[in-house]
């Protein structure tokens, strides 16, 4: 299984909305709705950001928002926020039952 | 509060078998409303989905790796296992356990990962 297609930065000033891509195939990211996104900032584990493509977790700001379109989901950042400077991962079910994760987005906040 | 710990040697040379536990406290393993997954990370890069067990010991695993990966659950210690043979310098890595949020309408995992474990940075060298 090949790993999902994520940029491999993006940036954006303080209060902007930033959009980070993944890209996927139509046995993972475009059959199922099974996609999640993950924060780890440096040294941390990753965080359950959105799951089922859209929900999120509580506790989770509603600045974070997640879509997805054919075979590509997107995180939404709004609002940016110095705090949100953090690599970004998605990741989705596979027809194998199994899980990809993308490459990984680094987010700068300028 | 859940939380898990994963522990085992922090060094491991090249052919021999890397092998961690994670240690889940703050609830049951038993529960069958969970999977429980590990992942890694190899330093500067990104995730990797290793393999995923639920209480009963049905798993799931990397096709990349599921030749040298044996995930084990041991209900008695609130426990889970992972065995990863044959070694070489490429898995090196932060492995993270994890708790899968539960099963999708086939009865696979959600691969939904809402607690982890801090991690444990294995190197594999000689």
């Amino acid at each position: 299984q090949s790993a999902l297609t994520q940029p491999a930065s993006v940036s954006g000033s303080p209060g902007q909305s930033i959009t980070i891509s993944c890209t996927g195939t139509s046995s993972d990211v475009g059959h199922y709705d099974y996609v999640s996104w993950y924060q780890q900032h440096p040294g941390k584990a990753p965080k359950l950001m959105i799951y089922d493509v859209r929900k999120r977790p509580s506790g989770v700001s509603n600045r974070f928002s997640g879509s997805k379109s054919g075979n590509t989901a997107s995180l939404t950042i709004s609002g940016l926020q110095a705090e949100d400077e953090a690599d970004y991962y998605c990741s989705s079910y596979t027809s194998s039952s199994t899980l990809v994760f993308g490459g990984g987005t680094k987010l700068t906040v300028l | 509060q859940l939380q898990l710990q994963e522990s085992g040697p922090g060094l491991v040379k090249p052919s021999e078998t890397l092998s961690l536990t994670c240690t889940v406290s703050g609830g049951s393993i038993s529960s069958r409303s969970y999977y429980w997954g590990w992942i890694r990370q190899p330093p500067g890069k990104g995730l990797e989905w290793i393999g995923s067990i639920n209480y009963s010991g049905s798993t799931y695993h990397n096709p990349s790796l599921k030749s040298r990966v044996t995930i084990s659950v041991e209900t008695s210690k609130n426990q889970f296992s992972l065995k990863l043979s044959s070694v070489t310098a490429a898995d090196t890595a932060v492995y993270y356990c994890a708790r899968d949020q539960g099963y999708n309408w086939n009865l696979a995992p959600l691969y939904y990962f809402d607690y982890w474990g801090q991690g444990t940075l294995v190197t594999v060298s000689s």
